[in-house]
């Protein structure tokens, strides 16, 4: 089992670019949920999904982020555009159930200049 | 690359010696809590799990202790050792599948 998948480890761009990040839950794994984690607000949830469905999206800051899961293999976080307080490590978590078994991907370093 | 601040409560330990850190959480209501360990450039590591129903629960060296009266979980880790180095979030459940983290203790072991 090669866990919970993210890319890219690190991610450097320019105030005002897109960025995608990617996430490819356990096989399996009903519930994928997408975390960030900052020096000042530690691990905070912006978005989980079941079956593929956004369930609870009130975490995504503003309108500038946007999710999505097309299959149950794979889930895209998108900025767009970046500033450079989305700087920070996002991390993708995904479980079977939605409350047990949580498995963390190694997350993404974002860095917005 | 590190996950997590600078400003973080940190506990010092000697190897071999036990380990206690402590959490407060919020939500009354919560009924299911987890600590997680973190390591530098990874992701949190699920360590060990309590329901709201029960007051301790043991694992492999470790530890938790629920007091829902005053809303406290601690974690116990035997026999530290180097490999415990690292940061130790606990999380709760209240509403739904989601997890609220506390902010975190790190630990360092001394050899």
């Amino acid at each position: 089992d090669a866990g919970v998948i993210q890319s890219p480890r690190h991610e450097v761009t320019e105030m005002g670019q897109e960025v995608t990040l990617r996430c490819k839950p356990i096989s399996g794994h009903d519930y994928l949920f997408w975390y960030r984690q900052t020096m000042m607000r530690g691990l905070e949830l912006l978005i989980y999904f079941n079956n593929n469905v956004p369930i609870d999206d009130s975490g995504m800051p503003e309108d500038r982020f946007s999710a999505k899961m097309p299959n149950a293999s794979f889930s895209t976080l998108k900025i767009q555009p970046s500033e450079p307080r989305d700087s920070a490590v996002y991390f993708c978590a995904s479980s079977p159930t939605g409350l047990y078994g949580y498995t963390f991907g190694s997350g993404t370093r974002l860095t917005v200049v | 690359g590190e996950s997590v601040g600078l400003h973080l409560p940190t506990l010092s330990v000697q190897e071999g010696d036990n380990s206690i850190i402590n959490c407060a959480y919020s939500n009354s209501a919560s009924d299911y809590f987890i600590w997680y360990k973190q390591e530098s450039g990874k992701g949190p590591q699920f360590i060990i799990d309590i329901r709201s129903n029960m007051d301790k629960r043991q694992g492999q060296r470790v530890t938790v202790l629920l007091n829902k009266t005053v809303k406290h979980l601690s974690l116990q880790i035997a026999a530290t050792q180097p490999g415990d180095s690292a940061v130790y979030f606990c999380a709760e459940k209240a509403a739904g599948n989601k997890l609220t983290f506390g902010g975190g203790t790190r630990v360092l072991v001394k050899p």
